[in-house]
């Protein structure tokens, strides 16, 4: 059974402050998508990451995807409380989607 | 507007009760998706759609239906709904016939079943 870790699964800091959560398997994937998920509302995608190694931006987002696509990071800097969310990755595997668990985020201002 | 809508958003029902939650896409989307959240086990797929008169099983089809009529509507098909389908149910659907690309999610029906 391939599995998609997310980590943490909760994570509350201050407006202005750094943070990282990770998303890693032992499988490998072929291309890793993060999507945010706002209260009462379906995920939105984030980001698709296709290469080993790639870094994209999303303002002050930053996502990575791990040299040999096993595991990806979402990095935000300076957080903000519209940044609250629940954070999901979801890797592609042959013609699967594997989904984590997500990282629920608060902000407070 | 382009979305996918779900319905009804809220819904309490008793074990047996047959029960039905819409789902509707106006993008003109092949793929279309029923996925259910659990707290602490993400997104679990149930049933998807490539294209009209096409449906397959995901990994948590069991007590579930559902039929592709139309390419614009998906509905899920509970028939004698039990205790533990309670959950946050969403519907998504994708431009293309592949779950990989992007998604595009309703805003989610939370069921609960007594």
């Amino acid at each position: 059974t391939q599995l998609l870790e997310q980590s943490p699964q909760f994570l509350s800091i201050q407006e202005g402050e750094n943070l990282t959560v990770y998303c890693n398997s032992s499988s490998v994937f072929s291309s890793l998508q993060w999507y945010r998920q706002e209260p009462g509302e379906g995920p939105v995608l984030l980001v698709t990451v296709v290469t080993g190694g790639e870094v994209k931006k999303l303002k002050r987002l930053t996502f990575q995807f791990g040299d040999a696509r096993k595991d990806s990071s979402l990095h935000i800097t300076a957080a903000q409380p519209g940044d609250t969310g629940l954070y999901l990755c979801a890797g592609r595997s042959n013609y699967q989607l594997i989904w984590g668990a997500g990282t629920k985020l608060i902000i407070k201002p | 507007e382009a979305q996918v809508t779900q319905n009804p958003r809220y819904l309490i029902t008793v074990t047996g009760k047959k029960l039905t939650v819409t789902c509707s896409q106006n993008m003109n989307h092949e793929y279309m998706s029923w996925y259910r959240q659990d707290p602490g086990l993400g997104l679990r797929q149930i049933y998807y759609s490539m294209n009209v008169e096409v449906t397959d099983k995901g990994d948590v089809p069991e007590g579930y239906k559902v039929s592709r009529k139309e390419k614009r509507n998906f509905p899920l098909i509970l028939e004698s709904p039990s205790p533990n389908q309670t959950s946050l149910y969403f519907c998504a659907s994708s431009g293309t016939r592949e779950a990989f690309r992007e998604q595009f999610f309703g805003p989610g029906t939370r069921l609960t079943v007594l």
